[in-house]
C-alpha cells in the first residue's frame, strides 16, 4: 500500500519569510514518481514538480526548492521569500509502479502568507 | 492548447436530486481520470478510462456513482441520488501517455459540489 502525509495542516508566514512543506511518503515500490500540485485560491491543481525515485538531485526553480530525501522517504518543498501570491493548498503526491493509473495524494498544506 | 475543461463549476443540490459533471480532456488524450476532495481530505481517485474503456473504477464510492466516455472523447460523472457526504471538489485530470512522465497529469479547474 501506498501513503503520503503531510502533517501540517496550515502554514502561516508573513511575506519574505521561508516556509517549508513536509512531505513523507511510503511505498514498496521501488520505481515511483512523486510530484508537488499549487491549488490557488481560484481551485485548479496546478503541477509544481515531478521528481523519479532514482533522481535524488535537489531542484530549485525561482524561489521555489526541493529536498528528495530518499533514506527518510521525503520530499519536502521549500518557498524561498513568501509572496501573498503563494498562498494555496500545496499537495504531494505519489505514483508506484503498481498503480500506474492512480496519484496518492497528501492531505495537503495550507499556506497563508501575508503582507 | 487548450487546458482539461470542467463544469459546471460549482453546483449546489438537494440531498436526493441528481448531478452530472462533465470532463472535457486535452485532444488527443487517452487517459481521463476522476478524482474528488471531500471535506479538506486528501484528493482520492476515483476512476481512470483509457479510451472509452474503464480501466480502473476501485475508486468509485458506491453504485451511485456512474461515469462515461461515450466515444472515448469528454466524460460524465453523474451522481444519483445525492447524498451530503457526496459534497467536496471534483477534479478530472487527463495525460496522453500513463503517467505523463514530464508533466504528471494536467487537472482541470474542478467542480465544487454541495449538497444540501
Amino acid at each position: 500500500a501506498q501513503k503520503v502525509t503531510q502533517a501540517q495542516t496550515e502554514i502561516s508566514v508573513v511575506e519574505k519569510e521561508d516556509v517549508t512543506l513536509d512531505c513523507v511518503y511510503e511505498t514498496r515500490d521501488t520505481t515511483y514518481y512523486l510530484f508537488w500540485y499549487k491549488q490557488p485560491p481560484s481551485g485548479e491543481l496546478v503541477f509544481l514538480i515531478r521528481r523519479n525515485s532514482f533522481d535524488e538531485q535537489n531542484e530549485i526553480s525561482g524561489r521555489y526548492s526541493w529536498n528528495f530525501q530518499k533514506s527518510t522517504s521525503s520530499f519536502n518543498f521549500t518557498i524561498t521569500a513568501s509572496q501573498v501570491v503563494d498562498s494555496a493548498v500545496y499537495f504531494c503526491a505519489l505514483i508506484g509502479t503498481d498503480s500506474w493509473g492512480k496519484l496518492q495524494f497528501g492531505a495537503g498544506t495550507q499556506v497563508v502568507v501575508t503582507p | 492548447e487548450a487546458g482539461v475543461t470542467q463544469f459546471p463549476s460549482h453546483s449546489v443540490i438537494e440531498k436526493g436530486q441528481t448531478v452530472t459533471l462533465r470532463c472535457d480532456p486535452i485532444s488527443g488524450h487517452d487517459n481521463l481520470y476522476w478524482y474528488r476532495r471531500v471535506m479538506g481530505k486528501e484528493i482520492k481517485f476515483l476512476l481512470h478510462f483509457v479510451k472509452e474503456s474503464k480501466q480502473d473504477e476501485s475508486g468509485m464510492p458506491n453504485n451511485r456513482f456512474l461515469a462515461e466516455r461515450t466515444g472515448g472523447t469528454y466524460s460524465t460523472l453523474k451522481v444519483q441520488p445525492a447524498e451530503l457526504e457526496d459534497s467536496g471538489v471534483y477534479f478530472c485530470a487527463s495525460s496522453h501517455t500513463r503517467p505523463d512522465r514530464r508533466y504528471g497529469y494536467t487537472f482541470g479547474s474542478g467542480t465544487r459540489l454541495t449538497v444540501v
